[in-house]
């Protein structure tokens, strides 16, 4: 069984706060990363598809960074915003048998 | 709206049923691919397709079955339905960019709620 985690579970901040968030996943077999952010009865959205050690990705408010010798990525959001509630789910994918391994993702509720 | 479309967005059935899911990608999408979500557990990965063949299987119970047809359309297929099958089925396609499918952000359609009684 191959385990992607995502940490915290729930995390509630005020709006104007800034947090983050981590995804763990094994570093060995490594191909891709994806960021999804999944609103409540939508559908996941795509954020960021990461492949390279040291990735750097940016939209907007929003930004992730990759270590794929260490098997973390992080995912920022500067200023959240009640829009940005959600929940954020990353996505594993190995380098043999091209599966996709997901976390159970991180519930964030923004106050406003 | 992801350009993903999915039918049925609901369908209610029996245990021992058997149920055709249908998704439709983004145009000049390639690549297809099953998820299903339940209650208990985060969003799954079934399958895989890509042109036309399967290019990765994930946790898919062998009742279930897919495929991809020429118009790039696909459907899932699920037999001998137990009231644990109840789930939100989700597609998503990705572009057609060859070499690495798995590089590409995946486009989800709206999903299928499939209640099993």
């Amino acid at each position: 069984i191959l385990n992607v985690e995502q940490s915290p579970q729930s995390l509630h901040v005020q709006e104007g706060d800034s947090t983050n968030f981590t995804c763990s996943f094994p570093s060995s077999n490594f191909y891709a990363l994806h960021w999804y952010r999944w609103e409540t009865a939508k559908s996941p959205e795509a954020l960021f598809v990461m492949t390279l050690n040291g990735d750097e990705k940016k939209k907007g408010r929003i930004s992730a960074t990759l270590n794929t010798k260490e098997g973390y990525s992080y995912l920022y959001i500067k200023g959240s915003q009640p829009e940005d509630s959600a929940t954020y789910l990353c996505a594993f994918i190995r380098n043999t048998g091209n599966q996709f391994y997901f976390g159970t993702g991180t519930s964030l509720t923004v106050i406003p | 709206d992801s350009g993903v479309t999915q039918t049925p967005k609901h369908l209610i059935t029996a245990t021992g049923q058997r149920v055709t899911l249908r998704c439709s990608p983004r145009s000049g999408d390639l690549s297809v691919y099953w998820y299903q979500q339940s209650l208990d557990q985060g969003l799954q990965f079934l399958i895989q397709y890509y042109n036309g063949e399967e290019r990765a299987k994930g946790n898919i119970l062998e009742r279930f079955s897919a495929q991809q047809f020429p118009d790039l359309h696909s459907e899932l297929n699920l037999s001998s339905l137990e009231l644990g099958d109840s789930a939100l089925y989700f597609c998503a396609s990705s572009a057609r960019l060859a070499g690495a499918p798995s590089y590409n952000e995946q486009f989800f359609g709206p999903g299928t709620r499939l209640t099993v009684l």
